[in-house]
């Protein structure tokens, strides 16, 4: 079955810094893969639309300067929280969904801790 | 765009008992709808889903109902074991070819299942 790649799992990080998360879709292209963050006891909550070969499409209240999301390749899509401060601390999953009416596979998530 | 409820937040039966969670969805354009589990820090994994052209679907102890016309679909789950302890998770979607659109959760339901 399909599976995505996400990492790195975990990483603790001081204010102000930038943080790289990676997103690859191994045995199947994608041309759309979703960013989502999930808070402590709480729904996952949809970023961003990671588009192959064009800008993301965010959410309404995502501020698309802060988190950075480039689609380089039809398996591979990064998330850039840059200055991170301590209240970006969240788990962090991408997906992807191959073509046709195939179902949305998950990453294993990124806990990102900013200190 | 889309609103998905769930309820309940939180669930808990006997072993052996079945387990009854139910969403709404907003948006008559919505056409696919998954279930996801996901156990305490790992990523949400597709139990079943059920698309608009069927009222329900079984995949052996987990089923699926779908009413289009009331707008709200449900998981059944029978004679519950502890390893369906974990939270649970509907999500909504429209569904076109090349996988671009996005799923909108539910809030979660917690289930316990106890000895």
């Amino acid at each position: 079955g399909a599976v995505v790649s996400q990492h790195p799992s975990r990483v603790i990080c001081k204010s102000g810094t930038s943080v790289k998360i990676e997103c690859r879709s191994l045995d199947f292209q994608a041309t759309t893969m979703f960013w989502y963050r999930q808070f402590p006891k709480q729904s996952l909550m949809l970023m961003a639309t990671s588009n192959e070969g064009s800008k993301a499409t965010y959410e309404q209240g995502v501020e698309k300067d802060k988190f950075l999301i480039n689609h380089a390749s039809l398996t591979l899509s990064t998330l850039t929280v840059t200055s991170a401060h301590p209240e970006d601390s969240s788990f962090y999953i991408c997906s992807a969904r191959g073509t046709g009416d195939s179902p949305l596979h998950f990453g294993n998530g990124t806990r990102l801790t900013v200190t | 765009g889309e609103n998905v409820e769930q309820h309940p937040s939180t669930l808990s039966v006997q072993e052996g008992d079945s387990a009854v969670i139910k969403c709404t969805y907003s948006d008559s354009a919505s056409n696919y709808f998954p279930w996801y589990k996901q156990e305490l820090g790992k990523r949400p994994q597709l139990i079943i889903d059920i698309r608009s052209n069927v009222g329900e679907k079984k995949d052996q102890r987990i089923a699926v109902t779908l009413n289009k016309t009331a707008k709200h679909f449900s998981l059944h789950i029978t004679e519950t074991q502890p390893e369906d302890s974990a939270v649970y998770f509907c999500a909504a979607s429209g569904l076109v070819t090349g996988g671009g659109n996005k799923l909108t959760f539910g809030t979660g339901t917690q289930l316990k299942v106890e000895l």
